[in-house]
């Protein structure tokens, strides 16, 4: 059954402490990306990975950490750096490549980890 | 930098009235994807638009894309409460191996 996982759903954290969500996807794609979603808002990217052992920053980098070990895996650490870490966080995975520079994949999401902060 | 708008921010319709939501790019964009994310859930891939004034359609749902390859919209027929949501496009981002996404149109139908 293949498809993306993020766990846990809920996750509750005391102010000041370190937080990794986690992120897995069988789908063999080589990008992965971190979005978050704060209520009625859009998505703002926070990281994106193109290939194992590389990642960029998005638009909202700060305060936040990831890794790319393996292909399947793309785990977000939210620092105690981050100043208003409670939201919702997805992952997102997708194929790279296409028709010439400049084109977009098809992302496929996972359900998300609302992240509480308190 | 490059942006990618989308009006309305949100949208109240009766069931049975239409819907309409409009994507449009500071950049001309290769191709267009829109999504729609269901309250609570998250994003689910909808359709990808390539070709200049290019039209598809899924049953009540009609996508398009411009001219011009700068804007795009998703044009619902006769709502149904099953459509309520937030719908998203999203686009090549100038910066390679990323989107940009839109601010989203959420709608909700009243029966």
């Amino acid at each position: 059954d293949g498809g993306i996982t993020q766990s846990p759903k809920y996750l509750f954290r005391k102010e000041g402490q370190n937080v990794t969500l986690s992120c897995e996807q069988n789908l063999n794609h080589d990008a992965m990306y971190w979005y978050r979603q704060d209520p009625g808002q859009g998505l703002r990217l926070i990281y994106y990975s193109q290939i194992v052992n590389d990642f960029q920053k998005g638009d909202i980098a700060e305060g936040y950490s990831v890794s790319r070990e393996k292909k399947e895996s793309f785990p977000l650490t939210v620092t105690s750096a981050q100043k208003n870490p409670t939201a919702f966080y997805l992952c997102a995975s997708s194929i790279v490549g296409g028709s010439g520079t400049g084109w977009s994949n098809e992302q496929f999401f996972g359900p998300g980890t609302r992240l509480t902060v308190l | 930098g490059q942006q990618v708008m989308q009006i309305p921010q949100y949208q109240h319709v009766q069931e049975g009235e239409d819907f309409t939501t409009y994507c449009n790019s500071s950049t001309t964009l290769s191709n267009i994807q829109w999504y729609k994310q269901r309250p609570g859930g998250h994003p689910v891939f909808l359709i990808q638009l390539v070709k200049s004034g290019e039209v598809k359609k899924q049953k009540r749902l009609t996508f398009q894309f411009g001219e011009a390859k700068k804007n795009s919209s998703l044009h619902i027929t006769a709502t149904q409460t099953t459509d309520v949501g937030t719908y998203f496009c999203a686009g090549p981002n100038t910066n390679a191996g990323k989107s940009t996404f839109g601010d989203g149109t959420t709608l909700t139908v009243k029966p």
